[in-house]
């Protein structure tokens, strides 16, 4: 019953290529989706997305929410060895965070 | 500025013992929370309170205890400590009107033999 699902669990890429990381939800009544991102400690916040259709943008990094189809993605592009990291997904629903199992990425120089 | 304290960092238990880890925040965060992170699974929510004197259980409460006497304080209890609680321990807080954007704690390494 797992509520929020992320695709890929790991990817491997090299710099420069583009990345699209996929999350997936079951929840309906949530108030934000989000992203962080996970290096060697804990996790560091990247985005939080309300509102379907309005892209949120950080550098290389963006996110998109899809309200009625239920999913989130984040794209980074032009790719970098510091973007290797686990990229976690989280959906906020009754006072709880819940988040998925994760993605892996490894950009290899 | 501190932000959000756990200790200890490491701990190794034998089974059957009983330990407290312990976390507090100093941004007069609402919110506090209990994750665990094991391989291939994410963060799965322990046990959360969004307030003091008031807790509620998570994903996987089973076998940890909380209690929140105060707004800074947030102390995750193992009572009868086992194999499978040996993982990767984070605490994090947050503002309740401020929603989504937790802050973590450095994370506590258990290891239960």
């Amino acid at each position: 019953e797992d509520k929020v699902v992320q695709s890929p669990l790991s990817l491997v890429v090299h710099e420069g290529d583009t990345v699209t990381l996929n999350c997936s939800y079951e929840v309906t009544n949530f108030r934000s989706l989000l992203w962080y991102k996970q290096e060697k400690k804990a996790p560091t916040f990247l985005f939080m997305l309300t509102s379907s259709g309005i892209e949120k943008k950080s550098g290389r990094l963006s996110s998109i929410l899809d309200k009625k189809e239920l999913f989130s993605i984040l794209n980074i592009t032009a790719t970098q060895t510091g973007d290797s990291a686990i990229y976690l997904c989280a959906v906020e629903w009754g006072n709880k965070l819940v988040f998925g199992a994760g993605t892996i990425l490894r950009v290899k120089s | 500025n501190a932000g959000v304290t756990q200790t200890p960092k490491f701990q190794v238990l034998k089974t059957g013992q009983s330990m407290t880890l312990q976390c507090a925040q100093d941004m007069n965060h609402e919110y506090m929370s209990w994750y665990r992170q094991d391989p291939g699974m994410g963060l799965r929510l322990i046990h959360y309170s969004v307030g003091a004197g008031i807790t509620d259980q998570g994903e996987v409460p089973n076998g940890y205890n909380v209690s929140r006497s105060t707004t800074e304080d947030f102390p995750l209890r193992l009572l009868s400590a086992a194999p499978s609680q040996t993982s990767v321990y984070f605490c994090a807080s947050m503002r309740l009107l401020n929603t989504g954007e937790l802050f973590f704690g450095e994370g506590s390494r258990l290891t239960v033999l």
